[in-house]
């Protein structure tokens, strides 16, 4: 059973760095076309895609946000950490790691397994 | 960027009828090379990460109940609900996956009438 699960502070404030860790079961990220996407979503508004890490440590970030964005591997072969920097009260939301989907034997970009989320606020 | 739009933003709809959301894509995400629209369905209710209900546009995820239906092709979409249950109270939000930014819609919520 593939389970994930965000983790880190809740309350960060304004031009700090955000890291947040996704811990993740039932899946290795070093199968053939997995990868673990990163989602948010502002209170009360929709889900926003930021970026993903495939098996082979490739990596595809938001253009709007990609010279903010970094996603790596963790230390952990189960981790994956997701880092933002120069945080504003706008990237307030609920964070999402998220598993790449799979039609057959074939892995896509729609996500089949998701982590509860964590709120993360901006806030001075 | 792809741009998904959806509509209406909102829906009420009276319990054991039908709900049908649309959604539309700033460009066609039908492959040639295979025939597939890269386009799912999710399903989130308060407080819950999203579900996902549909890809391929059509092709329903394991476990999902077969009143939710997805049909459409190249640059406009629908999810349809057969026979609302209060269950299926939620917001529900298309994703292009073609191209990176794989971009989601605004959402549609759904709630009884």
């Amino acid at each position: 059973q593939i389970t994930l699960k965000e983790s880190g502070p809740m309350l960060v404030k304004p031009t700090q760095t955000l890291t947040l860790t996704c811990t993740f079961s039932g899946f290795s990220l070093t199968t053939l076309g997995v990868a673990v996407g990163w989602i948010r979503q502002p209170p009360g508004k929709a889900l926003e895609w930021l970026g993903l890490i495939y098996w082979d440590d490739d990596k595809r970030y938001s253009p709007s946000l990609r010279t903010r964005l970094t996603i790596t591997k963790g230390t952990s072969e189960n981790q994956v950490v997701f880092t933002m920097t120069n945080v504003d009260p706008m990237d307030t939301a609920t964070y999402y790691c998220a598993h790449r989907g799979r039609s057959g034997n074939t892995y896509h970009h729609f996500f089949d397994f998701w982590g509860q989320g964590t709120l993360v606020t901006v806030s001075s | 960027d792809i741009v998904m739009t959806q509509s209406p933003d909102s829906l009420a709809v009276s319990l054991g009828e039908r709900a049908t959301i649309n959604c539309k894509s700033s460009q066609s995400v039908l492959y040639n090379s295979n025939n597939k629209n890269y386009l799912a369905w999710y399903q989130q209710k308060p407080g819950q990460p999203p579900k996902l209900l549909i890809y391929w546009a059509s092709t329903r995820e394991s476990g999902v109940p077969d009143r939710f239906s997805g049909s459409g092709s190249g640059t406009d979409f629908t999810l349809t609900i057969d026979s609302l249950q209060a269950d299926d109270v939620a917001v529900y939000y298309c994703q292009q996956y073609s191209t990176t930014p794989f971009t989601f819609g605004p959402g549609t919520k759904v709630h009884i009438k």
